[in-house]
């Protein structure tokens, strides 16, 4: 996973909780994105970032937050969990115009009852 | 808009025989063009990209894509399967307004049978 981590790894919510989602990245990439997975509908953007300091909407940022305080690390926020957040969470790292290539973290998978 | 397709929701193979998946594209400007894999329960891991040169393009574990211009098509291939390619196969393509954030297709999934 190219150094890319995510806590937790598994995690139970019920409607209206909420909860943080931890990225990091023992490296000094710029580039770090938040997706989600869902059957049949592939890896959907939430949220990216590029640089510390900075973030920006992808394509489904509604009920999402994110913050990018320090440049290893990107959290991704629920504040009032629901159902259709239910999904499996991935966080990426853009490689740089050398490789120019994301590498992908293991994944949180997030039930929300 | 960009965007890619995966018309197979599963393709099944013998172990042994040759194997295809499918993508094609819609992209305004030259294509770069992107195959990853995800094994069960794991993250996603490149396999390989097009973004300019020759049709055919090498990436890891033996597979290997064929950049169709005129189908507009960026085909997986390997000569032989193996059970342990069994996997989710997805095309992506980058979003515009740079950043390299990457569109997705909806994904395929292989079966090897031994």
């Amino acid at each position: 996973n190219a150094g890319v981590t995510q806590t937790p790894k598994f995690r139970v919510l019920k409607t209206g909780q909420s909860m943080t989602l931890l990225c990091a990245q023992d490296m000094n990439h710029e580039y770090m994105y938040w997706y989600r997975q869902d059957p049949g509908m592939g890896l959907r953007l939430i949220h990216y970032s590029v640089g510390e300091g900075t973030t920006a909407k992808g394509e489904v940022p509604d009920g999402y937050n994110v913050s990018r305080l320090k440049k290893q690390n990107f959290l991704l926020g629920l504040e009032s969990a629901a159902p259709s957040q239910t999904s499996v969470y991935f966080c990426a790292i853009y490689s740089g115009a050398l490789t120019d290539t994301q590498y992908f973290g293991p994944g949180t998978r997030l039930t929300v009852l | 808009a960009q965007s890619v397709a995966q018309p197979e929701d599963q393709v099944n193979v013998a172990e042994g025989n040759p194997l295809t998946v499918k993508c094609t594209y819609s992209v305004s400007g030259n294509p770069y063009l992107f195959w990853y894999v995800q094994y069960p329960n794991r993250g996603l891991q490149f396999l390989l990209k097009y973004i300019t040169g020759d049709n055919l393009v090498k990436g890891s574990y033996g597979f290997e894509a064929e950049f169709n211009k005129s189908q507009t098509s960026f085909h997986l291939k390997k000569p032989s399967a193996l059970v342990s390619d069994s996997a989710l196969y997805f095309c992506a393509v980058p979003r515009r307004g740079g950043y390299n954030k990457l569109i997705f297709g909806a994904g395929t999934r292989l079966a090897v049978h031994p």
